[in-house]
């Protein structure tokens, strides 16, 4: 069954640092997510991307975040400078159609 | 700003008896609704959903009820097994003015399926 692939499945990085997240979604899907979970709360909306574009992002997603299909497999959530707060669970998601997403197994990011 | 509520943090249940997991939603623009099933350190995974045009769907052991009019609904796991622990995620799908669809997650519901 396709996968949604997701690296690395574990980051450390100081406060300040700039991190790269990187998803591989479903070759065929047209829609991707990235969504986070703060440890013991909910699964948060980041922002969507569709025809090399966001098409929606959540207000987390502010000016230090961007995202990127750089050459038409990946798919990259950047933070430019990490704060502690932005230790979480970063998912990645993509679909085909409406309702058929697809999660990744998550990147555990902590800022230290 | 909680759309969609899981007010249940927990739920332990025996095996072989019924798991009912509770969720409640606010915005009537929702039009479809999910249940994802989450390990730890793993991803949501898809479990089963529903439209908003019924009130019920089955699959297997798994059910999900839908009262519109109550903003409620209800995943039932039928009996329920050990490898059935995990945290239940209930998501709330609504396409945007934008034109965008997007999930709203509740905050989840760890259910204990003790042998």
């Amino acid at each position: 069954e396709p996968e949604v692939t997701q690296t690395p499945s574990h980051q450390v990085t100081q406060m300040g640092q700039e991190v790269i997240l990187r998803c591989v979604p479903i070759s065929n899907h047209l829609y991707f997510y990235w969504y986070r979970q703060i440890l013991g709360q909910k699964v948060e909306f980041l922002v969507s991307f569709y025809n090399n574009e966001i098409s929606e992002k959540s207000e987390i997603f502010d000016d230090q975040f961007s995202v990127e299909r750089p050459d038409g497999s990946n798919f990259t959530l950047k933070i430019r400078s990490t704060k502690l707060e932005d230790s979480a669970m970063y998912f990645c998601a993509s679909r085909l159609i409406n309702y058929g997403y697809t999660f990744g197994s998550g990147t555990r990011l902590t800022v230290v | 700003d909680q759309q969609v509520k899981q007010n249940s943090p927990s739920l332990s249940v025996q095996e072989g008896r019924i798991s009912i997991l509770n969720c409640d939603y606010t915005n009537s623009m929702f039009d479809y609704f999910l249940w994802y099933k989450k390990y730890p350190a793993e991803g949501p995974t898809f479990l089963i959903s529903i439209s908003s045009i019924k009130d019920k769907n089955e699959d297997g052991r798994f059910t999900v009820f839908l009262n519109k009019s109550a903003k409620h609904l209800s995943l039932h796991i039928v009996p329920s097994q050990p490898g059935d622990s995990a945290v239940y995620f209930c998501a709330a799908s609504a396409i945007t003015q934008g034109g965008s669809e997007k999930l709203v997650f509740g905050k989840g519901t760890k259910l204990t399926v003790n042998p």
